[in-house]
């Protein structure tokens, strides 16, 4: 079973405001969820990241989140979204693995944006 | 900003063979981590390395794989021998610390296996 789940495969806008969503499983207590959006080379690029003790929904430039921590899903906002905005966004729980004290980054499938001019 | 090179963007290779996957990381980071994501699929966590050693790895980080970060120089990924279920795109990535929201991801090795 998934544990980080983005049901919209793909989604295009015309400016505006755009919102991506993404659902998460985990028994952890600590967190975090992070956002990222693939370029066409490849290359991922941090966006933004909500730790789970953080009730405020975060801001970093014209990315914000939506943090429903009861629901365990968090959503991605886009303020006017413009053509450059266009890729593959990806949301990723980060968890604590093994006894090292390491974190791993499960990702979702991805939303690929298409923002038309 | 900062950026993890990955080198080559793209291997072709014959299933059994050696293949070692480089990555130049951002200098002065201490954490390297692989990551692996098969064409239609999430990415997803291989390995990480820390001071010299793997610190933790999944079940996809099987017995043929290995890493290495020689002298300070490129962070590698070796598979030996190689097989078809290994194709996949690789991501290499580091941070400067051990948190999560400081991780730079490079742009990929696209393996493909024959």
């Amino acid at each position: 079973a998934q544990r980080v789940t983005q049901v919209q495969s793909t989604g295009s806008s015309q400016w505006g405001e755009v919102t991506l969503d993404c659902s998460y499983e985990t028994s952890e207590y600590s967190y975090l969820i992070l956002w990222y959006r693939q370029l066409f080379s490849g290359e991922m690029v941090f966006l933004i990241y909500q730790p789970s003790f953080d009730t405020q929904n975060q801001r970093s430039g014209h990315y914000s989140v939506v943090f429903q921590k009861s629901f365990k899903s968090i959503s991605l906002v886009i303020s006017a979204s413009q053509p450059e905005d266009s890729g593959t966004y990806f949301c990723a729980l980060s968890e604590l693995i093994g006894a090292s004290g390491s974190w791993q980054l499960i990702f979702g499938s991805g939303t690929q944006l298409t923002v038309m001019p | 900003g900062p950026k993890v090179l990955q080198i080559p963007s793209h291997q072709i290779i014959d299933m059994g063979q050696m293949v070692t996957l480089n990555c130049d990381p951002v200098s002065n980071h201490l954490y390297f981590y692989w990551y692996k994501q098969i064409l239609g699929q999430q990415m997803e966590f291989l390995v990480n390395f820390y001071n010299g050693k793997v610190m933790e790895k999944s079940k996809l980080f099987k017995d043929q794989f290995s890493v290495e970060r020689p002298d300070g120089s490129y962070f590698t990924l070796k598979i030996q021998p190689t097989a078809l279920e290994d194709s996949a795109v690789y991501f290499c990535a580091s941070s400067p610390t051990a948190s999560q929201n400081t991780l730079y991801f490079g742009a990929g090795t696209r393996l493909s296996v024959l």
